[in-house]
């Protein structure tokens, strides 16, 4: 059976404190990495998808990793409005398999 | 460019009675629609999903059914809500070829049975 497995499941830190959020996945035959941001109310909103062990994406702060295991979301210098749970997904085959997110909160 | 409107955006419903959300998706055809709940500090749990109109995938069957009457068109019902129906209810989009460019999601119904 596809999992996803998201670690932590919160992370508290300082302005400025980069850190990683871990995303394990068991899916044989990966078609797609995902990672989604979603704030308190509404829906995921997407960031990256990583297709292949070893590709690499950045947006900003954000910069999201993939091995043939996990991937990783580096946030680098957060900023409170960072602030947000962050939900990782993988596609074999419709539908998407998601993690259950780590809830990241950046203090000023 | 393409757009999805999920309504209404809160509920509060007593339970014995009949629920329906509705999603529409604007600028695409033929689009995978799907059906999520989410739970109070819980993941992502899909409920329904299609591939075209009036095919409809169960992932959690329990109280709650689901139609595509229309191509960009998703329904969600349920005859009789229970409590354990209350939570945060997605509707989603994504290409034909199952997602590769990723899902796109609609802002939510918080649903309430009390």
């Amino acid at each position: 059976e596809d999992q996803v497995t998201q670690s932590p499941e919160a992370l508290r830190l300082q302005e400025g404190e980069s850190s990683s959020l871990n995303c394990s996945y068991t899916v044989s035959g990966l078609r797609g990495l995902f990672w989604y941001r979603q704030d308190p109310g509404k829906g995921p909103e997407f960031l990256f998808t990583l297709y292949s062990a070893g590709e690499e994406k950045e947006k900003e702060r954000l910069k999201a990793t993939l091995t043939k295991k996990e991937s990783f979301l580096h946030i680098t210098a957060p900023k409170p409005e960072d602030s947000a749970t962050y939900l990782c997904a993988a596609l074999r085959n419709t539908p998407l398999v998601f993690g259950k997110g780590t809830r990241l909160s950046v203090i000023a | 460019s393409q757009t999805i409107h999920q309504w209404p955006a809160t509920l509060v419903q007593p339970v014995g009675s009949p629920l329906s959300l509705e999603c529409t998706v604007e600028g695409t055809s033929n689009p995978n629609l799907y059906w999520y709940r989410q739970a109070a500090g819980r993941g992502l749990q899909l409920l329904f999903y299609s591939v075209g109109i009036g095919q409809i995938s169960s992932e959690v069957p329990q109280n709650l059914s689901a139609s595509r009457p229309q191509d960009r068109q998703f329904i969600l019902s349920s005859k009789k809500l229970l409590l354990s129906d209350s939570g945060f209810y997605l509707c989603a989009w994504s290409v034909p070829s199952g997602g590769l460019r990723g899902y796109t999601f609609g802002s939510g119904t918080r649903l309430t049975v009390v």
